[in-house]
């Protein structure tokens, strides 16, 4: 079955400092894919990025990295220098062959960056 | 480009009304999914639709939700009569492609209380 952990419920930062999100997922399935999504206060949900089992790169964007390691199941995320702005909940999410056209979303983890 | 339109954004109603979401996905995008995100459970996929077709709908919780999709740029999910444990957020979203594989991308979410 397919399962995505967020372990960290809530975390506080100070503006700058960086911090990393976890997410441990579990699938049978050989090809997957992983995804991440931010959910600011306003409420919507916005893709972040996408990646595929057969893709270990690490993944860097602006401000924000992505660490995928298969070995331990993890696709963690990084936020360099963290500003106001990033304050949301932020998803991991699984999608594989045995759900077909679902994405298991992990629990969320909640992201406050004090200024 | 347009992404996913949602409307209403938010909707208070009292217990046993009808309540109509309707969804506008992305032009070109031939899925189109709808969640809903509670407290309790999280983000969980209720059905989704290929072409206008509904392929899985085993996420509905019950006959009193329905969901259709008359044409490709437009869809409802209607909840009659709607009680208060109905109230969550219940966004659209579409693909391209389905997943597993490519990237749903999400409306802004209908923010549902029922009284």
């Amino acid at each position: 079955a397919q399962k995505v952990t967020q372990a960290q419920t809530e975390i506080s930062v100070v503006e700058k400092e960086d911090v990393t999100l976890d997410c441990v997922y579990e699938t049978r399935d050989t090809t997957y894919y992983l995804f991440w999504y931010k959910q600011p206060p306003s409420g919507e949900l916005v893709f972040l990025i996408r990646r595929n089992s057969f893709d270990e790169q690490n993944e860097i964007s602006g401000r924000y990295s992505w660490n995928f390691q298969k070995s331990t199941s993890s696709f963690n995320f990084t936020i360099t220098a963290s500003q106001v702005v990033d304050s949301a909940v932020y998803f991991c999410a699984l999608s594989d062959q045995t759900g077909a056209n679902n994405l298991f979303f992990g629990t969320g983890t909640r992201l406050t960056v004090i200024p | 480009d347009a992404g996913v339109i949602q409307s209403p954004r938010h909707e208070v109603t009292e217990m046993g009304q009808e309540v109509t979401l309707r969804c506008k996905p992305i032009s070109g995008h031939d899925y189109l999914f709808w969640y809903r995100q509670t407290m309790m459970r999280g983000l969980e996929l209720l059905i989704y639709f290929n072409n206008n077709v509904p392929i899985d709908d085993s996420g509905m919780p019950e006959d009193r939700f329905s969901a259709k999709m008359p044409n490709a740029s437009f869809s409802t999910l209607k909840i009659q009569p709607s009680e208060p444990r109905d109230s969550a957020v219940y966004f659209c979203a579409s693909s391209s492609v389905g997943v597993p594989g490519n990237t749903i991308y999400f409306g802004e979410g209908s923010w549902l209380t029922v009284v």
